[in-house]
């Protein structure tokens, strides 16, 4: 069974740098996946991590550790437009992904 | 190239009503994905195809059905519509990769 865990809702300054949480417990892991968002949007696909480690794009980071069950998505220099939710899924078989609930980031000036 | 779309936009059911959401993919994906959104709830999975002719059942495929005749278009059948079904129904397509590419989404209400 897979079973993901994110807070629902985070609120963080323009400009600062956020930290959104990850754990996961799944059976048959094959990569943690994050997507965001945007209110009333289609989820888009943010950035991934099949193997432990930072993997960095931009202004945006993912980290796994497979032993702990733990990811982060760690975003940098926040501007307004990064207003929404951030989706955690794990990957499984057939390229299935399961989602975690959503953590909901509101930017504020 | 459009991408995923999605028809229609809005729907407003009545209980007992069925109807099918259209989803076509112009990017030759084998893999499509079917997923309800709830408010404040992640997405689920009803169905996906591996391809045509190819669909199984995700975590919640009670009161759906689907079929896969063509590469591109994976359309989902609601019969006998209940409230429950109320819910953003988005469809997603790739190829080999776990990054999912969603369609915009329809708006499903039944009252």
């Amino acid at each position: 069974g897979q079973n993901i865990d994110q807070p629902t809702e985070m609120t963080a300054t323009e400009g600062a740098i956020v930290q959104i949480n990850c754990t996961y417990q799944t059976s048959g892991f094959n990569g943690l996946f994050w997507y965001q968002q945007h209110a009333g949007e289609a989820p888009t696909f943010l950035s991934y991590n099949v193997l432990d480690g930072l993997e960095e794009k931009g202004r945006f980071s993912s980290f796994l550790s497979r032993s702990k069950g733990y990811s982060y998505l760690l975003l940098k220099e926040l501007q307004m437009k990064d207003s929404a939710s951030y989706l955690c899924a794990s990957g499984a078989g057939s390229y299935q992904l399961t989602f975690g609930k959503g953590t909901k980031l509101s930017v504020i000036p | 190239n459009a991408g995923v779309t999605q028809t229609p936009k809005f729907r407003i059911l009545k209980i007992g009503q069925s109807m099918t959401l259209q989803c076509t993919q112009d990017m030759n994906h084998n893999y499509m994905y079917w997923y309800r959104q709830d408010p404040g709830m992640g997405l689920k999975l009803i169905y996906y195809s591996v391809g045509a002719g190819i669909t199984d059942k995700g975590e919640v495929p009670n009161g759906y059905n689907v079929s896969r005749s063509t590469t591109e278009d994976f359309p989902l059948r609601l019969e006998l519509a209940a409230p429950s079904q109320t819910s953003v129904y988005f469809c997603a397509s790739t190829e080999t990769t776990y990054e999912q590419y969603f369609g915009p989404g329809t708006r499903l209400t039944v009252t």
